[in-house]
């Protein structure tokens, strides 16, 4: 069975500085997604960015990027210049490219972020 | 706005008494899928529509029913609520077919259990 697994419970970051959030996932399968969501206090989560794992370039949307290590099993996100905004629980999930569209999920990171 | 709505946003049922939350969408997705989140815990697929087509998670408790009467909607009914299902329940739907699609997320239902 798929799991994902984030070692960090709560981390924290002055604005404008850098974080970066770890995660770790086990998996059979050579083709899949990871993902991270972000959800804000009582708000819906919402979908921060998406890696295939065939493609060995490492994603990026604005601030946001991966560093994805296939072999290693890796998937850390990297928040740069981080913004009062930012301050959520993060995700960090795995779907199987074939068959059920099933996300599997990390128990989450909370970032506070400190102005 | 296209979303995913559930509600209420915050229901309080007591021991054993059956409730049911809700859930609607705007997106004309065809899955929708029913998530359980406990406090500190990683959310928890329960089970799944694709259409009318039920898809229940093999772990999944009997007491966790679900009925999706048209496209839009989706319930989950909860028999005979336990203490142990006071959670935070995630509702998403996503578009199927080859490829990538991605799910969206309401904001969720935090079930309290007395």
């Amino acid at each position: 069975a798929q799991t994902v697994t984030q070692s960090q419970p709560e981390m924290s970051v002055q604005e404008a500085e850098t974080v970066t959030l770890s995660c770790t996932y086990d998996t059979s399968e050579s083709d899949y997604y990871l993902f991270w969501y972000k959800q804000p206090p009582s708000r819906q989560m919402i979908l921060v960015i998406r890696q295939e794992a065939y493609k060995q370039q490492n994603a990026t949307e604005n601030r946001f990027s991966v560093n994805f290590q296939k072999a290693a099993k890796s998937f850390s996100l990297k928040i740069s210049d981080s913004q009062l905004g930012d301050a959520a629980m993060y995700f960090c999930a795995y779907r199987a490219k074939t068959g059920a569209n099933n996300l599997f999920f990390g128990t989450g990171t909370r970032l506070t972020v400190i102005p | 706005d296209a979303m995913v709505i559930q509600n209420p946003r915050y229901q309080v049922t007591q021991f054993g008494k059956p409730v049911t939350l809700s859930c609607s969408q705007t997106l004309n997705h065809n899955v929708m899928y029913w998530y359980q989140q406990k406090s500190s815990q990683a959310p928890k697929l329960l089970f799944h529509y694709y259409d009318k087509d039920f898809n229940n998670e093999a772990d999944t408790p009997d007491n966790f029913q679900s009925r999706r009467p048209n496209t839009s909607f989706c319930f989950l009914d909860i028999r005979s609520p336990g203490l142990g299902d006071a959670a935070m329940y995630l509702c998403a739907t996503s578009r199927a077919g080859p490829g990538y699609y991605e799910q969206y997320f309401g904001p969720g239902t935090r079930l309290t259990v007395t």
